[in-house]
């Protein structure tokens, strides 16, 4: 159980596009999503926590209006990338929390290269 | 401001003996701690969890020991095993409505065959 999925795995895109990422619980209703950003060799940065039929809230220094965050059910949220440069290249993780508050289960990444 | 630490980027250790990893926090309000294990390219796998109330915390080869005056924990894996092998990082959160982690910087396992 407490299976997460995301969607593309990888994806290349053109310096300027906007880059969707899927994020699903598969096996359970996830109340509350998270998004996270690993650079190489660091640890991961949360990005922002959605909850369903809500506003994300994000961190501090992550512009809301690039990173596009929808939480429109139970089971699925997604990041938008919008107008994306270089920089933004990364490895993004969604996570997911439902009963168990403090349990959290993580998908298995996207890899976002922008050219 | 690293507020969750985890000193050694590396450990080795043969296989059969214990892993023991290490991870400092600074917040004292932080009271819930989880472990996660992770491959390159790969999301985090939950490992276990422990919360103020306990200072350990065992499930199989695994247990997490918690020290709160000292604000730090360690994962003891044994006996360890080359699938063990991987990153490992510990996180931590206030208890506080919605549970966001803070990740310590991760320790690269390596368990010698």
């Amino acid at each position: 159980g407490a299976v997460v999925s995301q969607h593309p795995s990888w994806v290349i895109c053109k310096s300027g596009t906007s880059v969707k990422i899927e994020c699903r619980s598969l096996d359970f209703q996830a109340t509350t999503m998270f998004w996270y950003r690993q650079f190489p060799k660091q640890s991961l940065m949360l990005m922002a926590t959605s909850n369903e039929g809500s506003k994300a809230t994000y961190e501090q220094g992550v512009e809301k209006d690039k990173f596009l965050i929808n939480h429109a059910s139970l089971t699925l949220s997604t990041l938008t990338v919008t107008s994306a440069h270089p920089e933004d290249s990364s490895f993004y993780i969604c996570s997911a929390s439902g009963s168990k508050a403090y349990e959290q289960y993580f998908g298995p990444g996207t890899r976002l290269t922008v050219t | 401001d690293q507020q969750v630490k985890q000193n050694s980027p590396s450990l080795s250790v043969q296989e059969g003996r214990i892993s023991i990893l290490n991870c400092d926090y600074t917040n004292s309000m932080f009271d819930y701690f989880l472990w996660y294990k992770k491959y390159p390219a790969e999301g985090p796998t939950f490992l276990i969890s422990i919360s103020s109330i306990k200072d350990k915390n065992e499930d199989g080869r695994f247990t997490v020991f918690l020290n709160k005056s000292a604000k730090h924990l360690s994962l003891h894996i044994v006996p360890s095993q080359p699938g063990d092998s991987a990153v490992y990082f510990c996180a931590a959160s206030e208890t506080s409505g919605t549970y966001k982690y803070i990740f310590g910087t991760g320790t690269r396992l390596k368990v010698l065959a």
